[in-house]
């Protein structure tokens, strides 16, 4: 069974950088099948799409959040990560690393972590 | 940008048929899943592909696609379904939205 589990600072000071690492367990990491993506989720609210990374390193990233965002794999430690800088209070939400199935415009998170709380406050 | 819409809520009776809509432009010519939340849990992918079920989703779960709308069923709901449900679609700009929640409430 896929495991997928987040971790890292739960508390993040303004304009600093957020850093949260991604570990799969259970399945292939490196498979060409799948990509591998950041979801977050702020208190009380919806679900935002952060961005997605496949095995070959290429990234794609909301549009909204790119000039933010870099994620990165390690295929060795089968781990990914994301980071997010010049961070503010309305980055504050629960975020969720996803195994993602995508071809074309289908594109799905059918595996989904517990999830990691990270507030943004000084 | 494309945008998704859905209801704030839905409420229905037990043994009812819940019927969740999805709208966006031309979304019919994109495929949609959803997923369901429930408090303090991890989202779960319950239809990709406008209509197909992952292992393990009851068969009351049901999907559909057409013109601008996709819709979520779920016939006989049970008390079980109450919960967030989210909509989601690829964006032309090469990433995926997310709708902004439809919470079902079973009377």
């Amino acid at each position: 069974q896929l495991q997928l589990q987040e971790s890292g600072p739960g508390l993040v000071k303004p304009s600093g950088t957020l850093s949260l690492t991604c570990t799969v367990s259970g399945d292939s990491f490196s498979s060409s099948t799948y990509f591998w993506g950041w979801i977050r989720q702020p208190p009380g609210k919806g679900l935002e799409s952060i961005g997605s990374v496949y095995y070959s390193g290429r990234t794609y990233y909301n549009p909204s959040l790119k000039s933010r965002v870099i994620m990165s794999m390690d295929t060795s430690k089968n781990q990914f990560s994301l980071r997010l800088s010049s961070v503010t209070a309305a980055d504050t939400a629960v975020y969720y690393c996803t195994r993602q199935y995508c071809s074309g415009d289908d594109c799905y998170n059918d595996y989904w972590g517990q999830g990691t709380l990270v507030t943004v406050s000084s | 940008s494309f945008e998704l819409t859905q209801p704030p809520s839905v409420s229905v009776s037990p043994g009812q048929t819940a019927n969740i809509p999805c709208s966006g432009d031309k979304l019919g010519d994109k495929y949609a899943c959803w997923y369901q939340q429930k408090p303090g849990q991890s989202p779960v992918l319950v239809i990709y592909q406008d209509t197909k079920r992952p292992s393990g989703i009851p068969e009351r779960f049901s999907g559909s696609n057409s013109g601008n709308t996709a819709t979520l069923t779920i016939n006989g709901t049970q008390a079980v379904d109450e919960a967030d449900y989210y909509c989601q679609a690829w964006d032309n700009s090469n990433f995926y939205v997310f709708g902004p929640g439809t919470k079902v409430t079973v009377l």
